[in-house]
């Protein structure tokens, strides 16, 4: 039972440059989220599916877009990356009333 | 965007002593969740709050739902070096959590 998991675990972009950031999870959850910690601040969520084939915005939606593949994976793509989207990015997943967040991707735009 | 307040923002403590941190908002939350933040990693569920009034421990930690449904305080008895890292609360509605600014705690031998 691995939980929460995202690949890369790092990765450095050029502006424009387009990637996709995949998140999957092992504990049969409906619901997963996207969010982005910025320093000396707490998580602010990006998107979040509340089960398959549904998605809905969160706070900060702009420059993002998500997929939700299948029960299991939810993916964050950035189609024209900026600097401004320098990041960590955490995916978690949820039970009711509870959430458990993956080990993060470590995002640096140039 | 909405986030919660959370306090203190950092504490520097001597290894043994008790800690004390608190979180506060305007709107009512049916959950608390209280995470602990490691560096370069995913934040990691400490311990849930479901009711008003409710007072939880995990071992050494203590975290109580206030009465009001607006603020929750964790206290950790007796710290240890390991303790050390980033404390965030975090209010729960339906599907969505709103997380504080999170309480980084230092903890000197």
């Amino acid at each position: 039972n691995a939980g929460v998991t995202q690949t890369p675990k790092f990765q450095v972009l050029k502006t424009g440059q387009s990637m996709t950031l995949q998140c999957a999870q092992d504990m049969n959850h409906n619901s997963m989220y996207w969010y982005r910690q910025d320093p000396g601040m707490g998580l602010r969520l990006i998107y979040y599916s509340a089960s398959e084939g549904t998605t809905d915005k969160g706070e900060v939606p702009n420059g993002y877009n998500v997929s939700r593949l299948n029960k299991r994976e939810f993916s964050l793509r950035l189609e024209s990356a900026a600097p401004s989207q320098t990041s960590v990015y955490f995916c978690a997943s949820s039970e009711p009333n509870t959430q458990y967040f993956g080990p993060g991707t470590r995002l640096t735009v140039l | 965007g909405q986030q919660l307040n959370q306090s203190p923002q950092s504490m520097f403590i001597q290894e043994g002593e008790d800690v004390s941190m608190n979180c506060t908002s305007s709107s009512i939350f049916n959950t608390w969740l209280w995470y602990k933040q490691d560096p370069g990693e995913g934040p990691v569920l400490l311990i849930a709050l479901y009711k008003a009034g409710e007072l939880t421990s995990n071992g050494r930690l203590t975290a109580q739902f206030g009465i009001t449904r607006k603020d929750s305080f964790l206290n950790i008895s007796a710290s240890i070096p390991s303790d050390v890292g980033i404390y965030f609360c975090a209010g729960l509605n339906t599907d969505k959590l709103i997380f504080g600014t999170g309480t980084r705690l230092q903890v000197f031998p």
